[in-house]
């Protein structure tokens, strides 16, 4: 059990362009989740699998992000046209599910909009 | 919708005593659960423990108990003999059981232990 991994561990990108994250969860874990989160504030959530299963996404998300879990193993989380208010720690985390959410996080990515 | 609410922004605790980190949450819902993580400055979120809404006793882990009470829907994390290592942020989060079980998160409290 190498726990959850998340690449790359920070990026910096300038405005306009699009950035791509990979999540890879514990491998019997079939919930993942990403959550962003902001200095001084808390995981905001963002959307959720079950397996292959995207289940919901925040209503706060804009049409700029997308997510996606293929084969219900690792999950990417892709934004299109950065904004510097993207700018943020994204964070992965996955949970057996069945009643048991005991979160498991990657260390999470740091994404710098210049 | 849920709402975790996390009053104190930031607590100072003496080396060696108790805290108390207060957490109230709003639900409609019969079964949900409850959850503290610690995030120290390197940015790790470590799971610290756990109630569920059906459970009679509150939780221990450790030095960590959570103080639930139920009918003022407030799950308040205890931390005994206070240590260096626990300067940290601190949330409380809650899992619903409605639609997709989501988990959310409360804007956390900064625990700093003086020497």
């Amino acid at each position: 059990d190498t726990g959850v991994s998340q690449n790359p561990r920070h990026k910096i990108t300038k405005r306009g362009q699009n950035v791509t994250f990979r999540c890879d969860p514990i491998s019997e874990h079939n919930r993942l989740y990403w959550y962003r989160q902001t200095l001084g504030q808390g995981p905001e959530f963002l959307t959720y699998f079950q397996n292959e299963a995207q289940l919901e996404k925040s209503r706060l998300l804009s049409d700029r992000f997308s997510a996606e879990r293929p084969k219900g193993s690792f999950s990417t989380l892709e934004i299109q046209r950065t904004e510097q208010g993207d700018s943020a720690m994204y964070l992965c985390a996955s949970s057996l599910g069945e009643g048991n959410e005991k979160l498991f996080f990657g260390s999470g990515t740091q994404l710098s909009v210049l | 919708a849920q709402k975790i609410t996390q009053t104190q922004p930031g607590m100072f605790v003496q080396e060696k005593e108790a805290v108390t980190l207060d957490c109230t949450y709003d639900t409609s819902d019969q079964s949900y659960g409850l959850f503290w993580y610690k995030q120290p400055s390197s940015g790790e979120m470590i799971f610290l423990i756990y109630q569920g809404s059906y459970d009679e006793q509150n939780a221990t882990e450790g030095r960590y108990s959570l103080n639930f009470q139920k009918a003022r829907k407030s799950a308040n994390l205890v931390i005994s003999a206070s240590q260096l290592g626990d300067s940290a942020m601190y949330f409380c989060a809650m899992r619903e059981a409605r639609g997709y079980q989501k988990v959310t998160f409360g804007t956390g409290t900064k625990l700093q232990v003086i020497p």
